[in-house]
């Protein structure tokens, strides 16, 4: 079973306001991944990382950063949400880049 | 670049049905072929994956078969159940190289009625 968590599952938030939304793993997997899924179900990678002090933009241009500080943690910050912030966040960790990924449960954010 | 479609949803079906979903892909090189399962309020878990022409991967009564020839890999499964109903995706990744990334569907909810 897949460990690989995160926080909050649902977020409902004013424009402007900084937050971080939190995905940690147990399973000391070096290659992380944040997803943002729009509500016609599609994914597009919006961040990824290799290891520790790596981190890469993804696919869709995104004005959310992240950090990786820890082996095990992930976070995604937006400093400044608008309601085009909407969406579901999906982070996902593998153990090399060829094999398959591991899922978190999503948190679902809502901008005001 | 690569390129993967799978039949639009959504798919509605009365228990004990028979399921197919259509998935084909465009890749350069030889990708690995995967099948992930959404539930309801949950991320993404694997169901079944093939990572070379032929192979067949199968899990929980469903099954894909990965098809060079036709550059697919339908999803199937010969009875559903009302426990089955999610969000399908097709997903492709190239082997080999630095280039890890997923390429995904679009999804196909599926709904099965008792």
């Amino acid at each position: 079973e897949a460990d690989i968590y995160q926080t909050p599952r649902y977020l409902v938030i004013g424009t402007g306001k900084k937050i971080t939304l939190e995905c940690s793993q147990t399973m000391g997997h070096d290659k992380m991944y944040w997803y943002q899924q729009d509500p016609g179900m599609e994914l597009h990678l919006i961040h990824y990382s290799y290891g520790v002090n790596s981190t890469e933009k993804g696919d869709l241009s995104s004005e959310s950063t992240v950090s990786r500080i820890r082996t095990e943690h992930f976070p995604l910050t937006l400093e400044s949400a608008r309601p085009s912030h909407t969406s579901q966040y999906l982070c996902a960790s593998s153990e090399y880049v060829s094999y398959e990924q591991f899922f978190g449960p999503g948190t679902r954010l809502t901008v005001l | 670049g690569n390129s993967v479609t799978q039949m639009e949803g959504p798919v509605t079906l009365s228990e004990e049905a028979f399921l197919t979903i259509n998935c084909t892909y465009t890749a350069t090189g030889y990708p690995s072929l995967f099948w992930y399962v959404q539930y309801p309020g949950e991320g993404l878990q694997l169901l079944l994956k093939a990572t070379k022409a032929d192979d067949k991967g199968s899990n929980k009564g469903f099954e894909a078969t990965y098809r060079k020839e036709t550059t697919s890999f339908h999803l199937e499964k010969g009875s559903v159940q009302v426990s089955d109903s999610a969000v399908y995706f097709c997903i492709s990744q190239n082997s080999g190289g630095s280039n890890y990334k997923l390429t995904f569907g679009k999804g196909t909810l599926l709904t099965v009625n008792p």
